[in-house]
């Protein structure tokens, strides 16, 4: 079964460093998005992405966030000065459509560490 | 920003039995989903709702979409131990093109064999 992969699955990084979190959606997907979960919370949603542009945001991806999909099979997460509290599990997910009987393919995360 | 509450918080059950689990809104949404999550993975999606009183199947998974569109509830009837891990239900405004999905905080299900 195709799956969305992420790299690299555990990441720890010094505060104010720039870190980036890759994906590979699964190949015939067009919805792009990123979510993350801190540890023993729920998840949250972070960004979508559509026709190589934010679709919708929540108030978490502020300025120090990006998004970008640099070639045909990649979409990054760029965070550009990390936080103590940016540790967290990102999921990177894809989906065919967004229409009604779609289903969001869930990668198995990248965990980042901030020290 | 919008809430969803999610009870239980955690079910310790015995294998056989069934589970019921639900999530409650303060506000209306179009689109509710079921996920389950496996230590170390990502949610997995278990069923989607679209239509106000829509009740849809997946196996012993039976989830159904409130008629006021501000809750949703699962059951899982007759509970095996592959049934363990977190349970999540999530909304959204939005049921056509890529939207904002919020959360519930989950329900942790742990079955006895």
């Amino acid at each position: 079964e195709p799956e969305v992969t992420q790299t690299p699955s555990h990441q720890v990084t010094q505060m104010g460093q720039e870190v980036i979190l890759r994906c590979v959606p699964i190949s015939n997907h067009l919805y792009f998005y990123w979510y993350r979960q801190i540890l023993g919370q729920k998840v949250e949603f972070l960004v979508s992405f559509y026709n190589n542009e934010i679709s919708e945001k929540s108030e978490i991806f502020d300025d120090q966030f990006s998004v970008e999909r640099p070639d045909g099979s990649n979409f990054t997460l760029k965070i550009r000065s990390t936080k103590l509290e940016d540790s967290a599990m990102y999921f990177c997910a894809s989906s065919e459509t967004g229409g009604r009987g779609h289903t969001i393919y869930f990668g198995e995360g990248s965990w980042l560490t901030v020290v | 920003g919008q809430q969803l509450n999610q009870s239980p918080q955690s079910m310790f059950i015995q294998e056989g039995e069934d589970v019921s689990m639900n999530c409650t809104s303060s506000s209306i949404f179009n689109t509710w989903l079921w996920y389950k999550q496996d230590p170390g993975e990502g949610p997995v999606l278990l069923i989607a709702l679209y239509k106000a009183g829509e009740l849809t199947s997946n196996g012993r998974l039976t989830a159904q979409f409130g008629t006021t569109r501000k809750d949703s509830f699962l059951n899982i009837s007759a509970s095996i131990p592959s049934d363990v891990g977190i349970y999540f239900c999530a909304g959204q405004l939005r049921n056509f093109g890529a939207g904002k999905s919020t959360f519930g905080d989950g329900t942790t299900l742990t079955v006895k064999p």
